[in-house]
This record gives structure tokens, C-alpha cells and sequence, in this order.
């Protein structure tokens, strides 16, 4: 089975910094996905990890630890538009999704 | 590129009615179509695999006969849920996987209300 842990809720000041943890444990491993959410849409791709390390995409980056099962989404100078429900997501080996319940972002001016 | 389309956007139909979902890639070939079923404030929650030419995966705890899938080419996926009740009032949505990495293309997503 799959089991994808992340915050609730996190809340941050416009310019900020936030990390986003996420936790796994999935049978079969090929990879972890971001995605951003707003409310009433689909989610939109921000990362792919599959292998150990950081991989840095302009103001959002995203770190993979395949030996902990640990990812983070880092998201830097935060902006108003930011706020958005984040997903972390497993891919498994027969291409499935398992998705985490989802970080809510509270970004504040 | 990986464009994925759904329609209608929004549905409303009556409990007892019949719903189908259209799900289109638009510039691609999707060899798999994924259908996710999202509840207010709750994560995607995974229904079915549909892959080309062959019959759907359902997970577990999903009704195959009350959701049905056709995937009957490489751009195109259905989902009619029948049947409906106010209880399958959800936000459905989609995706397509190419034939060559893991990631999945989400189409728009369609909000069904059953009153």
C-alpha cells in the first residue's frame, strides 16, 4: 500500500520562505511529484524528483531523499498568489499516483 | 504541449440520471488515462486505470458497474457515472500519461452536482 504524510495547513509572510515536508512509504518507487492546487482546479505540475537530491526551478525547489522517503517543496520569496493547496504525490511502478491530503499555503502580506 | 481537455466543465443532473465525462489529450497519444475523484478539502483519491483497447482497473472500494469507462482510442477517455446520487456529487478529474515518462497531464476537471 501507499501512505503519503504532509502538513495541513502552513502560513507564511509574502517574501518568506516556506518548506513543505513529505513523508512516504509506497510499495514500488519511481519517482515524487509536486503539484500546486487552487481551489476548484485540477492541479498543476511543479516537480518531479527521482533521484537523491535538489533539483531548483526558479522560485520553487524540490528535494528528494529516496533512502529516508522524505521529499520537501522549498518555496522562496513568496508571493500573494502562492496560496494554493500543495500536493505531494508517489508514482509507483505501474505509473500510479498516490497523492498526499495536501498542504494548504497561507501566503500574508 | 500535453494538453488534456475535459467536458462538460460543470454538471448538474438529477439522482437516478446518467452522467458521461469526456477526457481528450489533445497533442499527444495517451496510452493510459487515470480518473480521480477529489471531495471538498480532501486529496485526489484514485478511481480506475483505463488503458487503450482494453478494460479499466477500478481501485479498490470503486463500483465498476456504476462507473463505467470506455478508452476506446489513444486521445479519448469517458466516465458515465450512473445511476447518480446526491452522494457522487464530487469534482472528477483526469489524466493522461504519454507513452514515455511518469508524469501525468491533468485535464481541467468537471464539478457533477446530483440533486
Amino acid at each position: 500500500g501507499q501512505n503519503i504524510d504532509q502538513p495541513t495547513e502552513m502560513t507564511a509572510t509574502e517574501g518568506a520562505i516556506v518548506q513543505i515536508n513529505c513523508t512516504y512509504q509506497t510499495s514500488g518507487f519511481n519517482g515524487l511529484f509536486w503539484y500546486q492546487q487552487h481551489a476548484g482546479e485540477a492541479p498543476t505540475f511543479l516537480s518531479y524528483n527521482v533521484l537523491d537530491g535538489l533539483e531548483e526551478k526558479g522560485r520553487f525547489s524540490s528535494f528528494l531523499s529516496r533512502s529516508k522517503g522524505y521529499s520537501y517543496l522549498l518555496l522562496k520569496e513568496l508571493q500573494m498568489k502562492d496560496s494554493a493547496s500543495y500536493l505531494c504525490a508517489a508514482v509507483s511502478n505501474d505509473y500510479k499516483l498516490s497523492f498526499g491530503a495536501g498542504t494548504t499555503v497561507t501566503v500574508r502580506a | 504541449g500535453a494538453v488534456v481537455s475535459q467536458h462538460p466543465s460543470w454538471v448538474i443532473c438529477k439522482s437516478g440520471t446518467s452522467v458521461k465525462i469526456e477526457c481528450r489529450s489533445l497533442d499527444f497519444q495517451a496510452t493510459t488515462m487515470f480518473w480521480y475523484r477529489q471531495f471538498p478539502k480532501q486529496s485526489l483519491m484514485l478511481m480506475a486505470t483505463s488503458n487503450e483497447g482494453s478494460k479499466a482497473t477500478y481501485e479498490q472500494g470503486v463500483e465498476k458497474d456504476k462507473f463505467l469507462i470506455n478508452h476506446a482510442s489513444l486521445t479519448l477517455s469517458t466516465l458515465t457515472v450512473t445511476s447518480a446520487h446526491p452522494e457522487d456529487s464530487s469534482f472528477y478529474i483526469c489524466s493522461a500519461r504519454g507513452k514515455i515518462d511518469y508524469e501525468q497531464y491533468f485535464g481541467p476537471g468537471t464539478r457533477l452536482t446530483v440533486t
